[in-house]
């Protein structure tokens, strides 16, 4: 499972644009960038899934340069009810010893 | 469609006492896993399933067992608790090879706080 880096913390105010950077510089041919939302006192949520490009979906978008060694997610518009821990994961699909790190707490403010 | 269903979802033991966590899943899922979760930290595996009656270590296994004897069901065991196994453990779920994904997504449980005095 490659490594990776994203920052611990970020603030943000309701109604802004956040985008989380995650760094994988050894990111392998097979690999995909995953990320998954994790609120207080719950298990962590799927988010967004790619491998390269742009993927959308209604929650968020992912952003993945043609080197593949950083991606970021990107939450359009929050509210104070996206005040969770993101975290990037990247592997393939016979990874299956996907340990999450310390993640990013993101605090949204009124 | 329950998805991924922990049971207790809190616990309180002793020290050398022994207890069962179960972790069963509704989505025909090949794949499952044991994360715990201590505070301010991410998620550390501690063992994982690819496939009924399998089984097999990950990041942080010594103190713990598990069983899959039926592919929906994932047991962890303490045998004798310590205090350093005071976490909140997270059961997840994932495709095999052939679901939609390129990398597994895993679906997780609501978690079971433990407790060991």
């Amino acid at each position: 499972l490659a490594k990776t880096t994203q920052p611990i913390s970020m603030d943000s105010y309701e109604g802004q644009e956040v985008n989380i950077t995650c760094s994988h510089n050894n990111i392998a041919t097979n690999d995909y960038i995953t990320w998954y939302q994790q609120f207080p006192s719950q298990g962590p949520r799927f988010i967004i899934q790619g491998y390269k490009t742009k993927v959308t979906n209604e929650v968020a978008s992912l952003f993945i340069p043609a080197d593949r060694k950083s991606s970021t997610l990107s939450l359009p518009r929050v509210s104070l009810s996206d005040t969770a821990v993101y975290y990037c994961l990247v592997g393939d699909l016979n990874d299956y010893k996907l340990s999450f790190g310390a993640g990013t707490t993101v605090t949204v403010r009124a | 469609n329950a998805g991924v269903t922990q049971t207790p979802k809190f616990r309180v033991l002793k020290t050398g006492q022994s207890m069962t966590l179960l972790c069963a899943q509704d989505m025909n899922h090949e794949y499952m896993y044991w994360y715990r979760q201590d505070p301010g930290m991410g998620l550390r595996l501690i063992h994982y399933s690819v496939g009924e009656g399998t089984t097999a270590k990950g990041e942080v296994p010594d103190g713990y067992n598990v069983s899959r004897l039926k592919k929906q069901n994932f047991l962890l065991g303490l045998e004798s608790a310590a205090p350093s196994q005071t976490s909140v453990y997270f059961c997840a779920s994932s495709y095999s090879s052939g679901g939609p994904s390129g990398a597994n997504v895993l679906t997780f449980g609501a978690g079971s706080r433990l407790t060991v005095l």
